[in-house]
């Protein structure tokens, strides 16, 4: 079945520290977000990407990296500089081109700094 | 910049009672809309969405949804709902002229009462 992975589902993180966030998809899909999801704020864009080797940042850049080295992977980094890590992270993908499009999302990682 | 906005938080409803859940974006140009779903423990799914024609769209699980373009509005509604309806509810729209960026509303939580 075709879909979003991403690992790990829950991962604990001391300050300090980087962590990387995994998104695969086997869709074929050209465009892969990142969304932060917090209690009553909804998702907000991080990062997206529409190709590959190049990506935008979203709403809430600041303090988090990705990169695109291949189609089907957008890993998320949070880094020391993101003042407030602790959230639940949304991978998502849709194809790009002619027409409208719908965004599939992975299961999702929530992140824990102690 | 676009913004959507949901206009309750939480709602509460008995089985049987029915629902309409508002959501309104600020942006003026053509848009695509979409109202996601995410049942406890699981994926964000998409529940039903417009992009043109009819401004009623129906949607899974019996929900439905009016596209009002002189309100800049897309509430969802539903006759009866059931527990199994217990969810977060998300707007969302893409404006056409704003590239792959999809814009997320902070969401409405239901509880239905058994």
């Amino acid at each position: 079945d075709g879909g979003i992975t991403q690992s790990p589902k829950y991962l604990f993180r001391k300050e300090g520290q980087n962590v990387t966030l995994s998104c695969e998809q086997n869709l074929n899909h050209d465009a892969m977000y990142w969304y932060r999801q917090d209690p009553g704020q909804g998702l907000r864009l991080i990062y997206y990407s529409q190709i590959v080797n190049d990506f935008q940042k979203g709403d809430i850049a600041e303090g988090y990296s990705v990169s695109r080295e291949k189609k089907e992977s957008f890993p998320l980094t949070v880094t020391s500089a993101q003042k407030n890590p602790t959230a639940f992270y949304l991978c998502a993908s849709t194809r790009t081109g002619a027409g409208a499009n719908v965004l599939t999302f992975g299961a999702g990682s929530r992140l824990t700094v102690l | 910049a676009q913004s959507v906005s949901q206009h309750n938080h939480h709602v509460i409803l008995s089985e049987a009672a029915s629902l309409e859940l508002g959501c309104n974006y600020s942006y003026g140009g053509t848009v695509n809309l979409f109202w996601y779903v995410q049942y406890p423990g699981q994926h964000l799914q998409l529940l039903l969405k417009y992009f043109s024609g009819d401004p009623l769209v129906k949607g899974i699980k019996g929900f439905e949804a009016e596209f009002i373009k002189s309100k800049f509005s897309f509430n969802l509604r539903k006759p009866s709902v059931q527990w199994s309806d217990t969810a977060e509810y998300f707007c969302a729209v893409n404006a056409e002229n704003y590239g792959q960026n999809f814009v997320f509303g902070p969401g409405t939580r239901l509880s239905v009462l058994p």
